[in-house]
């Protein structure tokens, strides 16, 4: 079963615009930890931010913020006043403490334009 | 974070051959892990690499395809063994690297597979 799901293939948008990724996870543990990574043209994997389970305080860092919400099992990440160079691809992930093994498990991810 | 480097960054490879690709880091870390991106594709872990032990490899994954080396604490191989067009993709490493549980990413190895 999908752990990490990316409803939205495709984001296209105009410069300044605010774009916001949705991710909708499902795990059994009770202790989690849940991802954003961006994956620029290049193909390097660059991580944005980690929340653990119990950490439901959302976050702003500079243009980007984060809404976490256990009751919904969503994990959304709102870019504000995009700019070209936030196009990429955009993936969340889940590693679920039960098994101690730090394993990620990758939603399909998110491909986002910013165009001029 | 860690400084994690790899090599080689991109290769063409002839049908029947062997590839492996290098990943080393800057610093001690106790995990290291394989995944492989298909083109177009998210991410799969392929194995993980403990020093000191075999590999644990992923369902779908088995180790005379992907041989996997892990000799010391900074560095680890994949080997992707009698290849075919299929196994073109971005294979990337990545390491725990603080106590944060977060992995951070090697700049990746795209392979071609004509």
């Amino acid at each position: 079963a999908q752990k990490v799901t990316q409803a939205q293939t495709e984001i296209s948008v105009v410069e300044k615009e605010d774009v916001t990724l949705d991710c909708v996870y499902e795990t059994r543990d009770t202790t989690y930890y849940l991802f954003w990574y961006k994956q620029p043209p290049s193909g390097e994997l660059v991580f944005l931010i980690r929340r653990n389970s119990f950490d439901e305080q959302n976050e702003i860092s500079g243009r980007y913020s984060w809404n976490f919400q256990k009751s919904t099992s969503s994990f959304n990440f709102t870019i504000t006043a995009s700019q070209v160079v936030d196009s990429a691809v955009y993936f969340c992930a889940l590693s679920e403490a039960m098994w101690n093994d730090y394993k990620l498990s990758f939603g399909a991810g998110t491909t986002v334009t910013v165009r001029a | 974070s860690a400084v994690i480097s790899q090599k080689p960054s991109r290769d063409i490879c002839q049908r029947g051959t062997s590839l492996t690709i290098q990943c080393q880091v800057d610093s001690q870390v106790t995990m290291m892990f394989w995944y492989r991106q298909q083109p177009g594709q998210s991410l799969t872990l392929i194995a993980t690499a403990n020093q000191g032990s075999e590999a644990t490899y992923e369902s779908g994954f088995v180790i005379d395809k992907f041989p996997i080396s892990r000799p010391n604490l900074t560095f680890s191989t994949l080997t992707v063994s009698n290849m075919s067009p299929e196994d073109s993709s971005i294979y990337l490493c990545s390491v725990d690297g603080d106590s944060t549980d977060t992995q951070y990413f090697g700049p990746g190895t795209r392979l071609t597979v004509l």
